[in-house]
């Protein structure tokens, strides 16, 4: 079955080091998102990616990086720089006709 | 600069109608698109609106207006289980995908 997997879907970081959440895709969908979502609160677009080899910034990249090697693949880390990490993340992949697929989410806790 | 502002909640019984409405203000703008989270869940796409008027599919109708910068979600005959956070998400250029804070719904008995 076609899809867009996420892992972990739990993650603990402790403060001060790196983490990559994992997200890969089989949907052959060119274009690929990363949201992040607080507790009662909306999706903000931290990065997204129309093509391999070409990412842009959202609304919220400070603190976050990410990389589009592969078509599949849409990696995030976030790193020490970002302040306050603790969050549902979301990643998705996009059809066309403004439908987008999203995965599971992967919940990260800084310890 | 982009802003999106739909209600925060929405409370009604099974079988109401419930009208979510979404004003946008976003440059380049392609069209509205519509999604449904349930708590703890992944957002799963309802309908999308390129041009103006409603488009039905089921329950639900979604409604654009481009001159107005408005759309809106129609949800007809209310369940239990359409209990959950509805957002609008307008596409822009370069298939940059926005979504707003979002509209809990809580549907009663």
């Amino acid at each position: 079955d076609g899809g867009i997997t996420q892992s972990p879907k739990y993650l603990f970081r402790k403060e001060g080091q790196n983490v990559t959440l994992s997200c890969e895709q089989n949907l052959n969908h060119d274009a690929m998102y990363w949201y992040r979502q607080d507790p009662g609160q909306g999706l903000r677009l931290i990065y997204y990616s129309q093509i391999v080899n070409d990412f842009q910034k959202g609304d919220i990249a400070e603190g976050y990086s990410v990389s589009r090697e592969k078509k599949e693949s849409f990696p995030l880390t976030v790193t020490s720089a970002q302040k306050n990490p603790t969050a549902f993340y979301l990643c998705a992949s996009y059809r066309g006709m403004g439908e987008a697929f999203f995965g599971q989410g992967t919940r990260l806790t800084v310890v | 600069g982009q802003s999106l502002e739909q209600p925060s909640e929405v409370t009604a019984v099974e079988g109401a109608i419930v009208q979510i409405n979404c004003t946008y203000q976003t440059s380049g703008f392609y069209g509205l698109s519509w999604y449904q989270q349930h708590d703890g869940g992944a957002p799963t796409f309802l309908s999308y609106n390129a041009l103006d008027g409603l488009e039905e599919t089921g329950r639900f109708s979604s409604f654009l207006s481009r001159s107005d910068s408005y759309g809106y979600l129609l949800l007809q005959e209310l369940q239990m289980k359409d209990s959950a956070s509805y957002f609008c998400a307008p596409k822009a250029a370069g298939n940059k995908l926005t979504f707003g804070g979002g509209t809990r719904v809580l549907v009663k008995p």
